[in-house]
């Protein structure tokens, strides 16, 4: 099955730093990655996703890439503001083969003001 | 988390007693997930249902039981509750471009 390993497992950043959260994963047929964002004592919230046909893709603060001959994609927030502190995760699923999702461990991000 | 609704939020169990986990989505999806998320493991797919009728087991599912009532109803059950499944319960549903929306989830504490 698949494996999805998330680096790092802690991140702390100055407010206005850039934050950069990376993941691998280990089957080729996985083609949708999305990512969440979880705050405390909530369920997480998808807030970008890339799809194995494009390399890069942004939505104002936050982008994601992929590389897929490498099998790894990265999360880049950037201008960070305290209220992007959270735990993020990462997720793989082979959509065209089935249903799942494959998530990694996760990354406390801590913006310091 | 808007759409997907769980109850209840919390529950404390003694071991060997049962309960039902319910999940229930308005937004008419197909698919509906049940994982766990338990301290530096990220979230376990416990089990899962592509469509009504249907269900399929994750990578964790010994110890629960599902449900697929109809369309919009998803229900895990725990026969004989043990404290390693103390734990916090999420479900979820996708969307038909596969996007996960996830419920509030339930605390879940066996002791």
């Amino acid at each position: 099955g698949e494996n999805v390993e998330q680096h790092p497992s802690t991140l702390s950043v100055q407010e206005g730093d850039s934050a950069v959260i990376k993941c691998t994963y280990s089957d080729s047929a996985s083609n949708y990655f999305p990512w969440y964002k979880q705050e405390l004592g909530k369920g997480p919230q998808l807030i970008i996703d890339i799809r194995s046909n494009v390399g890069e893709k942004k939505d104002q603060r936050i982008a994601v890439t992929l590389n897929k001959t490498a099998k790894h994609f990265s999360l880049h927030i950037t201008e960070t503001q305290p209220e992007d502190s959270a735990v993020y995760f990462c997720a793989a699923s082979p959509i065209n083969t089935g249903n799942q999702f494959y998530f990694g461990t996760g990354t406390s991000l801590t913006v310091i003001p | 988390n808007a759409g997907v609704t769980q109850t209840p939020k919390f529950q404390v169990l003694k071991t060997g007693q049962s309960m039902t986990l319910q999940c229930a989505q308005d937004m008419n999806h197909n698919s509906m997930y049940w994982y766990r998320q338990d301290p530096g493991m990220g979230l376990r797919l416990i089990y899962y249902s592509a469509s009504e009728g249907t269900t399929d087991k994750g990578e964790v599912p010994n110890g629960y039981n599902v449900s697929r009532l109809n369309k919009r109803e998803f229900s895990l059950r725990l026969e004989s509750a043990a404290p390693s499944q103390t734990s916090v319960y999420f479900c979820a549903i996708a969307t038909s471009r596969h996007e996960q929306f996830f419920g509030p989830g339930t605390r879940l504490t066996v002791l």
